[in-house]
């Protein structure tokens, strides 16, 4: 049984800093991963997909990449900024099945 | 991108009454919705992969009597949670894969927030 795990649950860092957030998986068959993020009391908004054929995806600010092989993807955030501040979730989903297996995310605080 | 909305944003309902939740894909057919519950600082878990024309697939663990799943057309579906109790108010999210993006990319809908007294 799949199980995505993401460290740290929480983070708060000043403005401008740039973080790593970590996504771990248990199962390394997957089809593809996804990181979204979160804000509170609301639905999900994609932020990045990474096929499991490819090591990274960029969007803006955000960089994710995927080792397969070890189980583990990281969500780059540069010169992050107060806006920033949301929950991610990392999610995976298997070969040959559509369910997305998610972690329980990361709160990111963003001081000013 | 795909837009995908749920109505209603939030209910607040007496105990052994039922709700009906409606998500809906705006610009694009959705022959799969997908039904999550998400529980105060827990992750998203699958409750049930809805498909356009046919019964939908429940998870282990959910009660396919208790929670309704109609997918009657290929921009909506509904989720009806019958004689709701307290232990089932929770945050619903459904997403829906848009058939012709690659990837199996699903899109989310804002959530609705089922508080039963």
């Amino acid at each position: 049984k799949q199980e995505v795990t993401q460290i740290p649950a929480a983070l708060s860092v000043p403005e401008g800093e740039n973080l790593v957030l970590n996504c771990s998986f248990t199962d390394s068959a997957i089809y593809n991963l996804q990181w979204f993020r979160q804000d509170p009391g609301k639905g999900l908004t994609s932020l990045l997909l990474i096929q499991s054929s490819q090591r990274e995806q960029t969007s803006g600010r955000l960089n994710a990449s995927l080792d397969k092989s070890s189980g583990r993807s990281t969500l780059y955030i540069a010169a992050s900024q107060p806006g920033d501040s949301a929950t991610y979730l990392c999610a995976v989903s298997q070969g040959g099945s559509e369910k997305l297996v998610f972690g329980k995310g990361t709160k990111l605080t963003v001081n000013p | 991108g795909a837009v995908v909305s749920q109505h209603p944003s939030w209910v607040i309902c007496k105990s052994g009454t039922s709700v009906k939740i409606e998500c809906r894909s705006l610009d694009f057919q959705a022959t799969t919705m997908f039904w999550y519950r998400q529980f105060p600082k827990q992750s998203l878990m699958l409750m049930a992969t809805s498909n356009e024309g046919s019964k939908a697939t429940y998870e282990q663990g959910v009660e396919k009597d208790k929670f309704l799943i109609n997918h009657a057309s290929l921009t909506l579906s509904t989720l009806t949670v019958t004689s709701a109790h307290p232990e089932d108010s929770s945050f619903y999210i459904c997403s829906a894969r848009d058939p012709f993006q690659v990837y199996n990319e699903q899109f989310f809908g804002p959530g609705t927030r089922l508080t039963v007294l």
